[in-house]
């Protein structure tokens, strides 16, 4: 009962570098997202996917790109990391992407990225 | 647009005292409120939520009242236990299927 699956948990990187956070869904979900958590400021959203091959930008996007070629896989990459996005990321999915339906949002446990 | 506040932490608690986190928000439209858990290490959980004015979420002994008037959602236990210490996020979800959230309340109860 796997549920959200996200990798790596932790990562260092340096000012530049690129990489793809993983997250993975195998409850068939259509609507996958990513949230950045800062301290004082809750979860931001920074892009979302209401189905494989469709993705939109949330609150943050600036620097982060997206892809859903599957229902089940959901990547975030950072193109050139920046101290800025030192932060804790985390993938969410849920059942459906109708407004209203009010499904549960279910979490990965989260990655904790620093750039320095 | 949307917005939620909540009261900023870190509250601490002694055990079997009561715990009253408060939540308010500003929507367009009747949005659907929720409370998520994140307990230390793990992602958040779906704690309670309410749908329409009036509703009350319970779980877990906690229970919040979606309060219209008031654009209120406050968290209430009659009770903690040590097993209660965990971030609380309000949240709400208006037209448009996002989940906006609130800063974060950081509870901490003692024995």
């Amino acid at each position: 009962n796997a549920g959200v699956t996200q990798t790596p948990k932790f990562q260092v990187l340096k000012t530049g570098q690129s990489m793809t956070l993983q997250c993975a869904q195998d409850m068939n979900h259509e609507y996958m997202s990513w949230y950045r958590q800062d301290p004082g400021m809750g979860l931001r959203l920074i892009h979302y996917s209401v189905g494989a091959g469709i993705t939109d930008q949330g609150e943050v996007p600036n620097g982060y790109n997206v892809s859903r070629s599957t229902t089940e896989d959901f990547p975030l990459r950072l193109l050139s990391a920046a101290p800025s996005q030192t932060s804790v990321y985390f993938c969410a999915s849920r059942r459906t992407a109708s407004t209203f339906m009010n499904t549960e949002a279910f979490f990965g446990q989260g990655t904790r990225l620093t750039v320095v | 647009g949307n917005s939620v506040t909540q009261m900023e932490g870190p509250v601490t608690l002694s055990e079997e005292a009561f715990l009253t986190i408060n939540c308010t928000y500003t929507a367009t439209g009747y949005p659907s409120l929720f409370w998520y858990v994140q307990y230390p290490g793990e992602g958040l959980q779906l704690l309670l939520k309410a749908t329409k004015a009036d509703d009350k979420g319970s779980n877990k002994g906690f229970e919040a009242t979606y309060r219209k008037e008031t654009t209120s959602f406050h968290l209430e236990k009659g009770s903690v236990q040590v097993s209660d210490s965990a971030v609380y996020f309000c949240a709400l979800e208006a037209a448009g299927n996002k989940l906006t959230f609130g800063g974060g309340t950081r509870v901490l109860v003692k024995p």
